[in-house]
């Protein structure tokens, strides 16, 4: 199995514009869960899916951040317009239920 | 509010001397606890998970232990191959994902 898979590795760009982030699932998971990770705040996790159904948005910070789940294998996370706080690193992750978590190698965002 | 707090934040260790990581953690029932290596540039990857108070689980030069209110991650006769930020995640009775703690930094120097 290729593991959880992230693109793009690096995004860098300028405020205001808009950035979309994408993850595939490990097949035959069927939670998705997507966490931003700093220096300051660690891990903190934005917002998780079960059966393609948001189940917790609660840790997205503002309206400027949005997640979809087109179908079971497939994750966007979009930024909409960035700003030079959200730079940061954005793990998606995929498990069975909502206990042990398989990450992918994560997406670092840079806003200028 | 489910809570975890890691220590030391940074570690810095000779090669071959053991020491181990501290993980509290405050839960509204615990349900499991896990434990995550990072590499720089990489995603968390599981090494543990705990679910029960007296439970230990081994892997390598790393083992991994669970009280009421804390877990310690030991590693014995560390190698430089083991410098990695360490994680430590709870599961909580609620409906609630894993709540991370924000790691420690562990450095084994030959």
């Amino acid at each position: 199995d290729a593991g959880v898979i992230q693109s793009p590795r690096h995004e860098v760009t300028e405020m205001g514009q808009e950035v979309t982030l994408r993850c595939k699932l490990i097949s035959g998971h069927n939670s998705l869960f997507w966490y931003r990770q700093t220096m300051m705040r660690g891990l903190e996790l934005l917002i998780y899916f079960n059966n393609n159904v948001p189940i917790d948005d609660s840790g997205m910070p503002e309206d400027r951040f949005s997640a979809k789940m087109p179908n079971a294998s497939f994750s966007t996370l979009k930024i909409q317009p960035s700003e030079p706080r959200d730079s940061a690193v954005y793990f998606c992750a995929s498990s069975l239920g909502i206990g042990e978590l398989f990450f992918g190698e994560g997406s670092r965002l840079t806003v200028l | 509010e489910d809570q975890v707090t890691q220590s030391p934040e940074a570690l810095r260790l000779q090669e071959g001397e053991s020491s181990s990581l501290n993980c509290s953690y405050t839960v509204s029932g615990l349900r499991g606890l896990f434990w995550y290596r990072q590499d720089p540039g990489k995603g968390p990857e599981f090494l543990f998970t705990l679910y029960s108070a007296g439970e230990e689980k081994e892997k390598e030069r790393l083992k991994a232990t669970l009280t009421k209110k804390e877990s310690f991650l030991h590693i014995t006769a560390p190698k430089p191959e083991d410098s990695a930020t360490y994680l430590c995640a709870v599961l909580s009775s609620g409906n609630t994902p894993l709540v991370f703690g924000k790691g420690t930094r562990l450095s084994v120097i030959a």
